[in-house]
């Protein structure tokens, strides 16, 4: 019941765009995405309901297909400060618990 | 910060030895779930809470149980530890559509 990210790893030069894709098998409730640094623990960068409401930080985007099944996050300008490894969590309808993807690794080089 | 808290961090135990991991919250937080992390797995769920004494199973529940008799303690307990239960492992506390804040970790090693 993981939801499937790709790609698994990115390398970007600095100031490149990404994007990062989560899909899954089931009917989704909500899509989260998490950035970790190595050594700490995930943190939060948005969240999308079924219905369009969306609430995360100012610079991060993503989109919520519902009738797909996916969401994709979209990183712009990429900074140094953006490495790490994101992880996209879901929400099934009629299920309050979140299960997240294997996560996707994002180099970001000078 | 999110106030939460897992004890220990870190823990060198024995094989067929029981351990409990503790995640303390004073958000008042509906939610708490346990992941373990591992290379290559992500973030697997073991067990989740949706209330006081309401437990449920996630993806990876064998040889793990929980329980949370209070709204801010969900306990994780490995019956009798094994080697492939050594990893990362997160606790997680949410509201109603909202995000989840992770507490720090705990590294356990099974020997």
């Amino acid at each position: 019941q993981q939801p499937v990210q790709s790609p698994q790893a990115v390398i970007l030069r600095e100031g490149e765009d990404a994007v990062i894709n989560c899909s899954s098998s089931k009917a989704l409730y909500s899509v989260h995405w998490y950035r970790q640094k190595h050594g700490e623990a995930p943190v939060f960068l948005m969240i999308l309901l079924k219905g369009g409401e969306q609430k995360g930080h100012e610079k991060i985007s993503a989109s919520f297909n519902e009738k797909k099944q996916q969401s994709s996050l979209y990183l712009t300008a990429s900074q140094l400060s953006y490495s790490g490894t994101y992880f996209c969590g879901t929400e099934f309808e009629g299920a309050q618990k979140l299960v997240f993807g294997q996560g996707t690794r994002l180099t970001i080089n000078p | 910060d999110a106030g939460i808290t897992q004890s220990p961090r870190h823990k060198v135990t024995e094989t067929g030895t029981p351990v409990t991991l503790r995640c303390h919250q004073t958000e008042n937080h509906r939610y708490m779930y346990w992941y373990r992390q591992d290379p290559g797995h992500g973030l697997r769920l073991i067990h989740y809470s949706y209330g006081v004494k309401d437990t449920d199973k996630g993806e990876v529940s064998d040889g793990y149980s929980v329980s949370r008799s209070k709204t801010e303690d969900f306990l994780l307990t490995l019956e009798s530890a094994t080697s492939s239960q050594t990893s990362v492992y997160f606790c997680a506390i949410a509201g109603i559509n909202t995000e989840a804040f992770f507490g720090q970790g705990t590294r356990l090693t099974v020997v």
